[in-house]
């Protein structure tokens, strides 16, 4: 497609359940990023991924959070045991190369209730 | 760590009126400067980055940046702002030993008539 496409664009779930979020780069793109945006918390970086490499994963806030990126395309973000403190917009963003300006979806809101 | 600081959380300014946004980063080398906007229900989008070169960046919709290395600062500028520049605007700079983007906090632009 022509952007970066983020699924579902809200999700609202239950305390203690598993939720899934997914990410569809922009084709040809390496670098694919995840972002959590809270209210006046501004961005805060989860993961990264760059082609074939390990991930950088120093952003993810516990071991309930994961991410995958299958076939350097298309990436999964998945939180488990949600808590209410989960609730925010989670960003996926895509570049060409990891010095390359980065291009962000649309964000998938969640909220833990 | 690295930290992304934007001194003005929340500005208020008339149309017409000008513009200068704060950003000021901790890294000691080498740095790509990044400026996103969101526009109210929209996605994060680019106005203008910094990679080498003059450092006086113009973008889109008539901004500017100015990278100023001895003061880590690299500001955002609009001589004359308009109603439809009222959006959140992000300072987000990457540096050559790490990956991801780190972003500040945002400031709310609001622009009345």
């Amino acid at each position: 497609g022509a952007g970066v496409s983020q699924s579902p664009s809200n999700k609202v779930t239950e305390k203690g359940k598993d939720v899934e979020l997914r990410c569809d780069p922009i084709s040809g793109h390496t670098a694919l990023y995840w972002y959590r945006q809270s209210l006046g918390q501004g961005l805060e970086f989860l993961i990264y991924f760059q082609g074939n490499s390990a991930p950088d994963k120093s952003g993810l806030p516990s071991d309930r959070f994961s991410a995958e990126r299958t076939g350097g395309s298309v990436s999964t973000l998945t939180i488990q045991r949600t808590q209410q403190e989960d609730s925010a917009v989670y960003l996926c963003a895509s570049s060409f190369d990891r010095n390359t300006e980065a291009f962000f979806g649309q964000g998938t809101r969640l909220t833990v209730v | 760590a690295q930290s992304v600081s934007q001194h003005n959380h929340h500005v208020i300014l008339s149309e017409a009126a000008s513009l200068e946004l704060g950003c000021n980063y901790s890294y000691g080398g080498t740095v790509n400067l990044f400026w996103y906007v969101q526009y109210p229900g929209q996605h994060l989008q680019l106005l203008l980055k910094y990679f080498s070169g003059d450092p006086l960046v113009k973008g889109i919709k008539g901004f500017e940046a100015e990278f100023i290395k001895s003061k880590f600062s690299f500001n955002l500028r609009k001589p004359s702002v308009q109603w439809s520049d009222t959006a959140e605007y992000f300072c987000a700079v990457m540096t050559n030993s790490g990956y991801a983007l780190n972003f500040g906090k945002g400031t709310s632009l609001l622009v009345t008539p």
